[in-house]
């Protein structure tokens, strides 16, 4: 099983261009969620799916947008990249364990906003 | 509104030594909180939960304790090495749909 899976791994965007960070998971998870990580900041939820074909905002969704596609995958897009949006992205797939929630994240996305 | 609060000082001990994080929550207690360890470049990855009910839990050289008196929860790693150095996180979950609200993390800094 290759878990969570997140592409690309790294990218640079000028201000106003746009772009899709891809989500894949083959750990049948239900749940899927979009963080991003700023020094200081801890992790904060953009988006999330709690079931295929639903998606909720988070604490920080302006500027996002996100698709379920279908189980296994949950973009994340950028319309309009902005240098408050240079962040690392972090997404999570949750597995419901004996009634508790455990997340399990991909390796992330570095992106720079120029 | 709830919020976790991890000392965000870098924590930097001597190898052998036990290693104590701490994590405050705000508000009501959490049914439950977890431990993540996250590795520079790196996902954070899942290592241990406590239920509001337990007042302790192991696992290995890990010890989480859950004292709801004082709205917090203690992380020990005992007979630390140094390839115990990451930055840990704790968070709680906040409402029925999973949703996780983290703390910003305490950096672990484990010294040969």
């Amino acid at each position: 099983n290759a878990g969570v899976t997140q592409t690309p791994k790294f990218q640079v965007l000028k201000t106003g261009q746009s772009m899709t960070l891809q989500c894949a998971q083959d750990m049948n998870h239900n749940s899927m969620y979009w963080y991003r990580q700023d020094p200081g900041m801890g992790l904060r939820l953009i988006y999330y799916s709690a079931s295929e074909g639903t998606t909720d905002k988070g604490e920080v969704p302006n500027g996002y947008n996100v698709s379920r596609l279908n189980k296994r995958e949950f973009s994340l897009r950028l319309e309009s990249a902005a240098p408050s949006q240079t962040s690392v992205y972090f997404c999570a797939g949750k597995t419901k364990d004996r009634g508790t929630d455990t997340q399990y994240f991909g390796p992330g996305t570095r992106l720079t906003v120029l | 509104s709830q919020k976790i609060e991890q000392n965000s000082e870098a924590l930097n001990i001597q190898e052998g030594k036990t290693a104590t994080l701490t994590c405050n929550y705000t508000n009501y207690s959490p049914a439950y909180l977890q431990w993540y360890r996250q590795d520079p470049g790196r996902g954070p990855v899942f290592l241990l939960l406590i239920r509001e009910n337990e007042k302790e839990k192991r696992k290995e050289r890990l010890k989480v304790t859950f004292d709801t008196t004082l709205k917090q929860s203690l992380f020990h790693i005992t007979a630390s090495q140094p390839a115990d150095s990451a930055t840990y996180l704790c968070a709680q979950s906040s409402s029925n749909t999973g949703k996780l609200i983290f703390g910003q993390g305490t950096t672990l800094q484990v010294k040969p």
